[in-house]
This record gives C-alpha cells, sequence and structure tokens, in this order.
C-alpha cells in the first residue's frame, strides 16, 4: 500500500524552529515529486513547494520561499518542512502529497496525501 | 499566477439528487502539445485530509464511484455528482497543475437538504 506518514502536532512559542516530517512507503520513494501544503484553520489549502527526492531538486511558491526550508532524505524515504523562527501566523494543518504520476516535471495531481501535521504557535 | 474560482461556494442537494460544482481558471490549464487539461478535482472531509477523485479533467481515480464525473477544458470545468448519497457531504477542491505555483480553488462545500 502506497502511503506517506507524517509526523505529530507540534506546540511552539513565536520564534522557536520546528522541522517535521513526511515518510513514504510502498513505492520507489525517489521517483515521485512530493508536494507540501498548507490548510489553515477553516480556510482552503495553499501549494508551499514541492521536492524531487531523487536530486533534491526543490520549487517554492513565491508566497512561501524564505519563510521556510523544504528538503528530503532519499535514504530513509522521508520529507521534510521546517522554519527557523515561527510566527503565530504559521499555525495551521500542515500536508505533504505525492504526485499521481512518476517522474515528470514540477505539474502533477496529488495521490496519495499524509494524514497531516498540526502546528501550534502560541506564546 | 493561475486563480482558480469555484461556484458556488456552498450548494444543498437532496439525497438522490444530482449536485454540479463548477470551477473557472483565470488562464487556459489545456496544454496544447497534449490536448491534456492540467487540471483535477478533491473531497475533503472533516478531520481527513483531500482525496483525489478526479485527474486531467475527465479521468476519475480508481476507487472513486461513478456518479462522480468531471467535465470542461480549457478555463471552465464542472464536477458532477450524478445521485447525492449521504456520504458525499463534504468539502470539493479544484486544483490547477498547468503552470507553478500550483493553486486551488477556495473550495465549495457540498450538504444535504
Amino acid at each position: 500500500e502506497v502511503q506517506l506518514v507524517q509526523s505529530g502536532a507540534e506546540v511552539k512559542k513565536p520564534g522557536e524552529s520546528v522541522k517535521i516530517s513526511c515518510k513514504g512507503s510502498g513505492y520507489s520513494f525517489t521517483t515521485y515529486w512530493i508536494a507540501w501544503v498548507r490548510q489553515m484553520p477553516g480556510k482552503g489549502l495553499e501549494w508551499m513547494g514541492i521536492i524531487y527526492p531523487d536530486d533534491s531538486d526543490t520549487t517554492y511558491s513565491p508566497s512561501f520561499e524564505g519563510q521556510v526550508t523544504i528538503s528530503a532524505d532519499k535514504s530513509i524515504s522521508t520529507a521534510y518542512l521546517q522554519w527557523n523562527s515561527l510566527k503565530a501566523s504559521d499555525t495551521a494543518m500542515y500536508y505533504c502529497a505525492r504526485h499521481g504520476e512518476a517522474y515528470g516535471d514540477q505539474r502533477g495531481w496529488f495521490d496519495p496525501w499524509g494524514q497531516g501535521t498540526l502546528v501550534t504557535v502560541s506564546s | 499566477d493561475i486563480v482558480m474560482t469555484q461556484s458556488p461556494d456552498s450548494l444543498t442537494v437532496s439525497l438522490g439528487e444530482r449536485a454540479t460544482i463548477n470551477c473557472k481558471s483565470s488562464q487556459s490549464v489545456l496544454y496544447s502539445s497534449n490536448n491534456k487539461n492540467y487540471l483535477a478535482w478533491y473531497q475533503q472531509k472533516p478531520g481527513q485530509p483531500p482525496k483525489l477523485l478526479i485527474y486531467w479533467a475527465s479521468t476519475r481515480e480508481s476507487g472513486v464511484p461513478d456518479r462522480f464525473s468531471g467535465s470542461g477544458s480549457g478555463t471552465d470545468f464542472t464536477l458532477t455528482i450524478s445521485s447525492l448519497q449521504a456520504e458525499d457531504v463534504a468539502l470539493y477542491y479544484c486544483q490547477q497543475y498547468h503552470s507553478p505555483p500550483i493553486t486551488f480553488g477556495q473550495g465549495t462545500r457540498l450538504e444535504i437538504k
């Protein structure tokens, strides 16, 4: 079974750092793009950026460039999303999602999705 | 960026009736070299991640009931549920993957009358 399993919920204070993870299994991790998607409380879906685990080729949405870092460790089939200095406005559910087709470019639909990681930033 | 606009924002339909959700893109998402529309539809139920329903505008994902169908081309697209079931209550999103940054519609909430 193809699945993405994300790390658990995080509660942080403004200014703190955090790194959440997304572990793929049941498929060739290096040959599918993985994206990160934000969903703020009660809001819609926002594409943050994408990484190709085989060579770590990464593209960020302009809205998130410089705010987060996307990385991957193909040796353990895991992608990451990290912040160096969190803000209260980063409070959201974060999903990783795999492209529906192997190889290709950054343009693709997403299937499957991870279960989500809730990041709460509060003083 | 390509802006995706869904209509309506919310929809109330009786069980067994047809539900129609529209999605309009600010630019064409039809790629001329392969004649494919780079448009997907997702269903999101409370407390769950989105689930893929349709890709290439009209290709149903494996395991998705055939009451779900997608249509349209260029800038105008439709998700149709032919006979609404109770388990179809959810939020529905369209997504374009023609041009990064990938963008989603704002979502349509579907409820039972």
